[in-house]
């Protein structure tokens, strides 16, 4: 049964950069049925994509916060990555990695249970 | 961008009534569309996808319908483990959003 686990510090300062990894167990990440997204949930509030990328490296990011993020794979350790730079408290949330499937299947089908990331100094 | 507008925000109902959320995008999006639930504390759940077909696994008093721009959840009888959030996606292009949640509680 495909897992996801999200992996990275829970407290970042001001202005550095977010850095997060999502490990994917019991499948491949290289499968050519899938993209693998990030999402954001601040406390309280709603689910914002982040962004999604395909095991061969294309991404594809919410245009709102395309200057800071930055998405990468590693097939050979079957793991995801979400960089994103300069954050401010605003960026405080619970974020979470998903896989998410192709055309009409494209709902993100398997989520991992999140890690919560809280900017401050 | 492509708004999602879900309404109500929050409802109240009896065990055993039946529920209806709507969510209204901006534009057009065919049926790449998806309804998730959330429960206190944990993690969203895919419930349908491609707007009307249901996720393996899900209770079959969720049902979902519409197109284009109108979408529809409906929860045939309501109970008492169906209390959460309820949040639609789009997905037809980027950015995907999400709609704002409607919170159901039992009455």
């Amino acid at each position: 049964q495909l897992q996801l686990q999200e992996s990275g510090p829970g407290l970042v300062k001001p202005s550095e950069t977010l850095s997060l990894t999502c490990t994917v167990s019991g499948g491949s990440i290289s499968s050519s049925s899938y993209w693998w997204g990030w999402i954001r949930q601040p406390p309280g509030k709603g689910l914002e994509c982040i962004g999604t990328i395909y095991y061969s490296g294309s991404t594809d990011y919410n245009p709102s916060l395309k200057s800071r993020v930055t998405m990468s794979v590693d097939t050979s350790k079957n793991q995801f990555s979400l960089n994103l730079s300069s954050v401010t408290a605003a960026d405080t949330a619970l974020y979470y990695c998903a896989r998410q499937g192709l055309g009409i299947r494209a709902a993100f089908d398997i989520w991992g249970q999140g890690t919560m990331v809280t900017v401050s100094s | 961008d492509i708004q999602m507008t879900q309404s109500p925000s929050s409802l109240s109902a009896s065990v055993g009534d039946r529920v209806t959320i709507t969510c209204r995008a901006s534009q057009g999006i065919a049926n790449f569309f998806a309804w998730y639930q959330q429960k206190p504390g944990k993690v969203p759940k895919l419930l349908i996808y491609a707007a009307s077909t249901l996720q393996s696994g899900v209770p079959s008093r969720f049902s979902g319908s519409g197109s284009g721009t109108d979408f529809t959840l409906t929860i045939s009888s309501l109970q008492p483990e169906d209390v959460a959030t309820y949040y639609c996606q789009r997905y037809n292009s980027a950015p995907q959003t999400f709609g704002q949640g409607t919170k159901v509680e039992i009455k």
